[in-house]
């Protein structure tokens, strides 16, 4: 089990987009639509932010956003706030009752 | 309000047991999947364990498979994690946290506040 594969670090200016990539093998996110995102900032519990690829929890903005091609899933985050700084963490089933998480990518506002 | 409360925690030495449990509220317990992830200390999110609401399906990452065994008390609305053999690398902080379906497909929709466990002698 080798986890998704993340940039370690990401940035943008506020208001600007930024994606997030996290690449996993033919055996998870590409073949599973179980791919969801976490945002966790310092001390706090992660938060999901995107499930099933695309779909937003209930009090999610808008402005965060899922999309998969192939064996990459990616996480775009538009018109950035200064709150958005945080870390990210991308998860996918992996069959036989498995998850794997990715390493997680640290979002700065700058 | 969905709640998740872990307990147990705390400092124990290798090779020793230990079980978290985890008490929740605020929502139908038995009828959601049910997990536990870990996170040592300035690491990123590891998952660790997932019981499905009837507990037929059960998974554990190969760092704890034959170590830890998950398992879920509909009546107590309750999750525990009993870990045996513990090693100084499973120091993290564990989260338990609900699915959004039975099944555990993986979209964790509700996190506890986490527990410590310091595995040292």
């Amino acid at each position: 089990q080798s986890a998704l594969t993340q940039p370690p670090s990401a940035s943008g200016s506020p208001g600007q987009s930024v994606t997030i990539s996290c690449t996993g093998t033919s055996g998870d996110v590409g073949l599973y639509n179980h791919v969801s995102w976490y945002q966790q900032h310092p001390g706090n519990a992660p938060k999901l932010m995107i499930y099933e690829v695309i779909k937003r929890p209930s009090g999610v903005p808008d402005r965060f956003s899922g999309s998969k091609s192939g064996n990459t899933a990616s996480l775009t985050v538009s018109g950035l706030q200064a709150e958005d700084e945080a870390d990210y963490y991308c998860s996918s089933y992996a069959g036989t009752n498995k998850l794997i998480f990715g390493g997680g990518t640290k979002l700065t506002v700058l | 309000e969905v709640q998740l409360v872990e307990s147990g925690g705390g400092l124990v030495q290798p090779g020793r047991s230990l079980r978290l449990s985890c008490a929740a509220s605020g929502f139908n317990f038995d009828v959601f999947a049910m997990h536990w992830v870990r996170q040592a200390p300035g690491k990123g999110l590891e998952w660790v364990s997932s019981l499905s609401w009837n507990t037929n399906s059960v998974g554990y990452a190969d760092s704890v498979e034959g170590r830890f065994t998950i398992s879920r008390d509909n009546v107590q609305n309750s999750l525990y994690l009993q870990m045996n053999s513990l090693r100084p690398e499973d120091t993290a902080l564990y989260y338990c946290a609900k699915d959004s379906g039975g099944y555990g497909s993986g979209s964790l929709d509700c996190w506890g506040q986490g527990i410590l466990v310091v595995v040292s002698s």
